[in-house]
């Protein structure tokens, strides 16, 4: 079966800092994977997906970038984190016709 | 510019008193309106998928229906355990990105 995993779960991190959010996909190859930014009592907003090795779209423009280097493997940089950058970054992937979301990772921003 | 919209925001039920939730959206071609569950801190869980008005969809104590313009989602007797955030989100066709794009959900509780 498939497992989507995220880490770190839970991250506190100063103003202007650098960021590596990671997530990983088991038991599929190829899948389509996506970020989504969740801010506090809102819905998700989508910020890139990709549908291969190096293919990736932005949605929102802003001072992340993602990065696919491999197959079941994506990955959400900053190189100067804002505080606006603070919420629950989620990772998700394709199964048929279906989005299936890892569990997560709480960023906060001081 | 596919949008969703849910309501109501919040909504707190005795256990056993069944209601509704209510999705409206706008999209040029539905490809699919999908159903999710997200407890605090965690991922959304996927619930349901429906692709065609008149479709319905039951799991325990959850229905969802669809029709052209809005979707509901219908629990039954609720038990605590049914306290959650419900996300509505539409898939227009959009090539091979099955791009989603959600409403705000609505939080409910079931009070004991």
């Amino acid at each position: 079966s498939q497992t989507i995993h995220q880490w770190p779960a839970t991250l506190v991190q100063p103003v202007g800092s650098p960021l590596s959010l990671e997530c990983t996909v088991e038991g599929t190859s190829n899948p389509n994977l996506y970020w989504y930014r969740q801010a506090a009592g809102r819905g998700l907003q989508l910020l890139f997906y990709s549908v291969g090795i190096g293919q990736i779209s932005s949605e929102v423009p802003q001072n992340l970038s993602a990065s696919r280097p491999q197959d079941r493997q994506f990955i959400l940089s900053s190189k100067k984190l804002l505080l606006s950058d603070s919420g629950f970054y989620l990772c998700a992937w394709v199964g048929g016709e279906t989005q299936y979301f890892g569990p997560g990772t709480r960023l906060l921003v001081l | 510019e596919d949008q969703v919209t849910q309501s109501p925001e919040a909504l707190r039920l005795q256990e056993g008193e069944s209601s509704s939730l209510n999705c409206s959206y706008t999209v040029s071609g539905l490809r699919g309106l999908f159903w999710y569950r997200q407890d605090p801190g965690k991922g959304p869980e996927f619930l349901f998928t429906l692709y065609s008005a008149g479709e319905e969809k039951e799991k325990e104590r959850l229905k969802a229906t669809l029709t052209k313009k809005e979707s509901f989602l219908h629990i039954t007797a609720p038990k605590p355990e049914d306290s959650a955030t419900y996300l509505c989100a539409v898939q227009a066709p959009s090539g091979s990105a099955r791009q989603l794009t959600f409403g705000s959900g609505t939080q409910l509780t079931v009070l004991p």
